[in-house]
C-alpha cells in the first residue's frame, strides 16, 4: 500500500548511457514532481506535472525529459548520462498546490561511473 | 524570490534535552512553510506545516514550530529528544503556481542524539 513508489531504488551506470526512473502514486493526486538531492543533501525541484501537463520546468539540462502517461505516473528519462548526474532523485505528489502537502517517494540513488 | 536559511548544518543534543533547529525565511508574500524529516536512506516525511492559521503549529512525533513574522523565523522544537529523532531535517518554503507548488528547501540540519 505504498503511497509513492519509485523504481529502481539503485541505479549504477556508465557515462553516456540513457536511463529511466519510474514513479507511481496511488494517492489519487493530480500533481507530481521530480526533485534532485545532491551529495551535500541539497534538494532542488526539477519538474512538476498536473494531470499530465507540465507546470514547473526548472533550469534543467534538456538531457532530462519527464514523461507522464497518466496522472498517477511520472517517469524521468535521462540521456547521455554525465558524472554530475549522480544524485538521489525523489518523486513526490500532492493534491494541487499552495498549502497541499507533498508526499515523497523513497528515492532512486543514481551513480554514474 | 523565496528562500530559507537553516542555521547549523549539524546539531547534537543529549537524549531528553530540548531540540531547537533554526529556520529563517525570505518571502515577498505571506509564506507557506514546511518542516520535513529524512531518515537515513529514506524519502522525506512531513513533520508540520504553517498555512497562515495558528502561528504555533504542532506536528508529528512531538515536534512543533512557531511562525514569527517579525523575526522571519520558523524554528522547530521538541521538548525532549529521543534517539529515534536522529535524522536530517529540512525547512522549506512553498511558492504556489496554480495547480502545483514549488518547494524551496534549506540546506538541511543533521540532528544527532547522544546518550
Amino acid at each position: 500500500d505504498t503511497a509513492v513508489s519509485q523504481t529502481p531504488k539503485y541505479l549504477v551506470t556508465q557515462m553516456g548511457n540513457d536511463k529511466s526512473i519510474k514513479c507511481e502514486q496511488n494517492l489519487g493526486h493530480d500533481t507530481m514532481y521530480w526533485y534532485k538531492q545532491d551529495s551535500k543533501k541539497f534538494l532542488k525541484i526539477m519538474f512538476s506535472y498536473n494531470n499530465k501537463e507540465l507546470i514547473i520546468n526548472e533550469t534543467v539540462p534538456n538531457r532530462f525529459s519527464p514523461k507522464s502517461p497518466d496522472k498517477a505516473h511520472l517517469n524521468l528519462h535521462i540521456n547521455s548520462l554525465e558524472l554530475g548526474d549522480s544524485a538521489v532523485y525523489f518523486c513526490a505528489s500532492s493534491q494541487g498546490g499552495g498549502t497541499e502537502t507533498q508526499y515523497f517517494g523513497p528515492g532512486t540513488r543514481l551513480l554514474v561511473l | 524570490a523565496q528562500s530559507v536559511t537553516q542555521l547549523g548544518s549539524h546539531v547534537s543534543v543529549s537524549e531528553g534535552a530540548l531540540v531547537l533547529l533554526r529556520c529563517n525565511y525570505s518571502s515577498s508574500v505571506p509564506p507557506y512553510l514546511f518542516w520535513y524529516v529524512q531518515y537515513p536512506n529514506q524519502g522525506l516525511q512531513l513533520l508540520l506545516k504553517y498555512t497562515s492559521a495558528a502561528t504555533l503549529v504542532k506536528g508529528i512525533n512531538g515536534f512543533e514550530a512557531e511562525f514569527k513574522k517579525s523575526e522571519t523565523s520558523f524554528h522547530l522544537t521538541k521538548p525532549s529528544a529521543h534517539m529515534s529523532d536522529a535524522a536530517e531535517y529540512f525547512c522549506a518554503v512553498s511558492k504556489h503556481t496554480g495547480t502545483a507548488s514549488k518547494l524551496t528547501f534549506g540546506t538541511g540540519t543533521r540532528l544527532q542524539v547522544t546518550l
